[in-house]
């Protein structure tokens, strides 16, 4: 029981390179996000996708792309890379069926851009 | 603006006392209210959530939570607390409409023996 997968889990950029972190969910969920964690910043949203065929800003997408491949995939794309965004990376994806609501997180992507 | 606020970034607790983490939120309505919890170099795991009827409510591990429409909290308690409990707290809110799970700063609690 896979849940929700990342890869990669570790990154290294230089600054103006560009990548994808994949993300797959095996749990058949509607809705999946992605976050990013900063210390003493807790995470925030930076897109969400509320069901397949929908993509949705959060509180910081500048700089980053999404694209929700399937019901099963949501990747998230830099396309040129700046110092600003080293960080650690989850995706996280959930059903919203009232008392059963709760979401799965990845293991994370720890990107560093140098 | 909707937001949820953790006042407390670090709290030191000895083993066996009690823990209480603050949860705060700014919604026009009540939304779903979660608690997670972060162990060092982990992913996120539920703790608990509400959603309607009784205030408190019961997670794993041991904690509780009750929610206070009055006050707009929805705070974290655990009556004793063990090493083990030592991680990052994170409350999460949805505004129940729109499917955006947004994220408090987090609150470490480290265990002090």
């Amino acid at each position: 029981n896979a849940g929700v997968t990342q890869t990669p889990k570790f990154q290294v950029l230089k600054t103006g390179q560009s990548m994808t972190l994949q993300c797959a969910q095996d749990m058949n969920h509607n809705s999946m996000y992605w976050y990013r964690q900063d210390p003493g910043m807790g995470l925030r949203l930076i897109y969400y996708s509320a069901s397949e065929g929908t993509t949705d800003k959060g509180e910081v997408p500048n700089g980053y792309n999404v694209s929700r491949l399937n019901k099963r995939e949501f990747s998230l794309r830099l396309e040129s890379a700046a110092p600003s965004q080293t960080s650690v990376y989850f995706c996280a994806s959930s059903t919203w069926t009232g008392q059963n609501t709760e979401a799965f997180f990845g293991q994370g992507t720890r990107l560093t851009v140098v | 603006a909707q937001s949820v606020t953790q006042p407390d970034i670090h709290i030191t607790v000895s083993e066996g006392a009690s823990l209480e983490l603050r949860c705060n939120y700014s919604y026009g309505a009540t939304p779903y209210l979660f608690w997670y919890v972060q162990s060092p170099g982990q992913g996120l795991q539920l703790l608990l959530k509400y959603f309607s009827g009784d205030t408190l409510v019961q997670g794993i591990k041991g904690f509780e939570a009750e929610f206070k429409r009055s006050q707009s909290s929805f705070n974290l308690r655990k009556p004793s607390v063990h090493w083990s409990d030592a991680a990052e707290y994170f409350c999460a809110v949805d505004a129940r409409d729109d499917y955006k799970l947004s994220f408090g700063a987090g609150t470490t609690v480290t265990v002090r023996a």
